[in-house]
């Protein structure tokens, strides 16, 4: 079983609909939560950060960690076409040497 | 703020050659650079971490010889495929952490490397 799932998709949906990209994990010692989007043939841009449970919001984008059930989420209200992209999850735990696991990556293509 | 630029961004070599990828903070300093390798439909795998003045750490399966890690100052970390060959062909990414390990990596734009 791999540390952290991540549906590859893709998922399609028209513009301006809400987005819902999701991760599960399985290390409970995970407390640092990021979303990376990633364009084609780029490397990947840092989204949201946040640290343990809650929710976070920054314009379009909230992120959510609900580190009972090992599940955090990325939402996109009003999605755009320069949204399509693949969707990274990440995390790590406490400790200076503690790795990033990163999820497979989810495609997005958002339909005019 | 935290950019990371990486060079080139492409490039193509001959087989049995050496390519060079320079990964640069631009606006921060960075003790610690990773660099990772991306196939395609595949997430990242982590290839070393690059600690400022001292030896990379290699991941299992990496080779040290091949893959030449160089973290010379707070800005730079270099990647040097040696003796390259067909099969090292792929999309290497370098990404930086501010001081506080508890900060979030911030990546280069990548550069894919093809070998002939």
């Amino acid at each position: 079983q791999k540390e952290v799932e991540q549906d590859p998709g893709p998922l399609s949906v028209p513009e301006g609909a809400i987005v819902s990209l999701n991760c599960t994990y399985s290390n409970s010692a995970f407390q640092y939560f990021m979303w990376y989007r990633q364009y084609s043939r780029k490397g990947p841009e840092l989204l949201m950060y946040t640290y343990s449970s809650g929710n976070k919001e920054d314009g379009r984008f909230t992120a959510q960690v609900d580190k009972s059930s090992k599940y955090i989420s990325l939402f996109i209200r009003d999605s755009q076409p320069s949204d399509s992209a693949t969707y990274l999850c990440a995390m790590k735990g406490t400790g200076g040497y503690q790795k990033v696991t990163f999820g497979t990556g989810t495609k997005l293509q958002v339909i005019p | 703020g935290a950019v990371v630029s990486q060079h080139p961004s492409r490039v193509i070599c001959k087989s049995g050659t050496s390519v060079k990828i320079e990964c640069r903070s631009l606006d921060f300093q960075a003790t610690t650079m990773f660099w990772y390798r991306q196939f395609p439909k595949q997430s990242l795998m982590l290839m070393a971490t690059s600690n400022e003045g001292s030896k990379a750490t290699y991941e299992q399966g990496v080779e040290k010889d091949k893959f030449l890690i160089n973290h010379a100052s707070l800005t730079l970390s270099t990647l040097t495929v040696t003796s390259a060959h067909p099969e090292d062909s792929s999309f290497y990414i370098c990404s930086a952490r501010e001081a506080a390990f508890h900060s979030p990596l911030h990546f280069g734009n990548g550069t894919r490397l093809t070998v002939t």
